[in-house]
């Protein structure tokens, strides 16, 4: 079953609203989430890295202050996507690493922002 | 930093052909390569994967080969049936330090009835 949650699947919003993103690990700890991007067609574009209890770490070209990370907990980070606009619009995964190694990633079911 | 390349962008296939597709990195370092099947609006969901110490793993009707030497990894699908069309994307990193994965651009792959 899935080890990782997101939600909401799906959200629609006026430009200029700010939208938040939950990425939960279900069965097992993550000090380390990461969030990707994907437009149609495009393979998925790291985001930034999340941290339990320290600040993001962001990819180059990925405003932080319009993204905002928050790994409040051991199973919780979040993305808000602030002042959101029409070109923000598009396929937004996390994912947890687990296992031996920590490499294996697990991702979420994905959450489709459309900005009106 | 990690670049993954991969070939082709887009396969047909016949039903019950066989399908490969290829990917090469640039960090020597690298030892971890995941395989992910990417179905419309799903999320990606690892269908294979190999670790640097071993060139060839195989699961039922998929497989990946890996060349160090040559920093290339492939993933070979047999008796390929409908059902197995998607997008399908290559990673790699660095194993033991939750380090993001690096993805290539992704293989469409159809599977003709």
């Amino acid at each position: 079953g899935a080890v990782v949650s997101q939600h909401p699947s799906r959200v629609i919003c006026k430009s200029g609203t700010s939208v938040k993103i939950e990425c939960r690990s279900l069965d097992f700890q993550a000090t380390t989430m990461f969030w990707y991007r994907q437009f149609p067609k495009q393979s998925l574009m790291l985001m930034a890295t999340s941290n339990e209890g320290s600040k993001a770490t962001y990819e180059q070209g990925v405003e932080k202050d319009k993204f905002l990370i928050n790994h409040a907990s051991l199973t919780l980070s979040t993305l808000t996507v602030t002042s959101a606009h029409p070109e923000d619009s598009s396929f937004y995964i996390c994912s947890a690493p687990r296992g031996q190694g920590w490499e294996t990633q697990y991702f979420g079911p994905g959450t489709r922002l459309l900005v009106l | 930093g990690e670049n993954v390349e991969q070939h082709p962008s887009t396969l047909s296939v016949q039903e019950g052909d066989s399908a490969v597709i290829k990917c090469t990195y640039s960090d020597s370092a690298s030892n971890y390569f995941p395989w992910y099947k990417q179905e419309l609006g799903k999320r990606p969901q690892l269908i294979i994967d190999i670790r640097s110490n071993v060139g060839e793993k195989k699961d039922q009707r998929i497989a990946v080969t890996l060349n160090k030497t040559a920093k290339h990894f492939s993933l070979h699908i047999t008796e390929t049936q409908p059902e197995d069309s998607a997008v399908y994307f290559c990673a790699a990193t660095l194993s033991g330090s939750a380090r993001q994965l690096t993805f290539g651009s992704g293989t469409q792959l159809t599977v003709l009835p």
